[in-house]
């Protein structure tokens, strides 16, 4: 199962909107709504930041909002912060392998 | 507090095997399908594979990359999961991921902190 292609890398300027996308393909993204984003800061472990395509989890900040259409699942950052800069990874369920994660896209805040 | 606690990684010789542990708390343990996910350094998060709960038999899925070489298992009674990790290669150097996938759901959380598997000679 090949990984969900998403960009090596975003940026913006603090205040601006970024949105990172994720594509897959009918078996993964475009086959069902189980779409999840997790950030990742260096050295440490992963941190959920949307489920199910576009739900936030309790304590995340509303600046950050999923979508999906056909095989592509996108998140957008809004409002850019100094602590968004990251590394962003998107996770499909997939009729294959049961999950798969995308190459991971590095957020640098300007 | 919702926890998830790897240990057993270390500096393994290619060929040999290891094996980690992932001690859980704060959450019906049994209830949950745990997982395992490593990321070599500097490089992207890679689904391992997961074992779901005794109502589902506690079926197993793994990755292709280590499909008949690494072995999931949990113990309810001590809330822990395990992956024994045999043959291991060069390319399997990573720092492995515990995380949990509560009933019902389609999300990984919590993640633990992680545990450095070296595979060198």
């Amino acid at each position: 199962q090949s990984a969900l292609t998403q960009p090596a890398s975003v940026s913006g300027s603090p205040g601006q909107s970024i949105t990172i996308s994720c594509t897959g393909t009918s078996r993964d993204i475009g086959g069902y709504n189980y779409v999840s984003w997790y950030q990742q800061h260096p050295g440490k472990a992963p941190k959920l930041m949307i489920y199910e395509v576009s739900n936030r989890p309790s304590g995340v900040s509303n600046r950050f909002s999923g979508s999906k259409s056909g095989n592509t699942a996108s998140l957008t950052i809004s409002g850019l912060q100094a602590e968004d800069e990251a590394d962003y990874y998107c996770n499909s369920y997939t009729s294959t392998t049961a999950w798969v994660f995308g190459g991971g896209t590095k957020l640098t805040v300007l | 507090e919702v926890q998830l606690v790897e240990s057993g990684g270390g500096l393994v010789q290619p060929g040999g095997s290891l094996k980690l542990s992932c001690a859980a708390s704060g959450f019906t343990f049994s209830d949950s399908v745990m997982h395992w996910v490593r990321q070599a350094s500097g490089k992207g998060l890679e689904w391992v594979g997961r074992i779901r709960g005794r109502a589902n038999s506690y079926a197993t899925t793994y990755g292709a990359s280590v499909k008949g070489s690494f072995t999931i298992s949990r113990d309810d009674s001590k809330n822990t999961a395990y992956l024994q990790m045999n043959s291991l290669k060069t390319e399997d150097t990573a720092v492995y991921y515990c995380t949990r996938q509560a009933a019902g759901t389609s999300w990984f959380d919590p993640w633990g902190q992680g545990t450095l598997v070296t595979v060198s000679s």
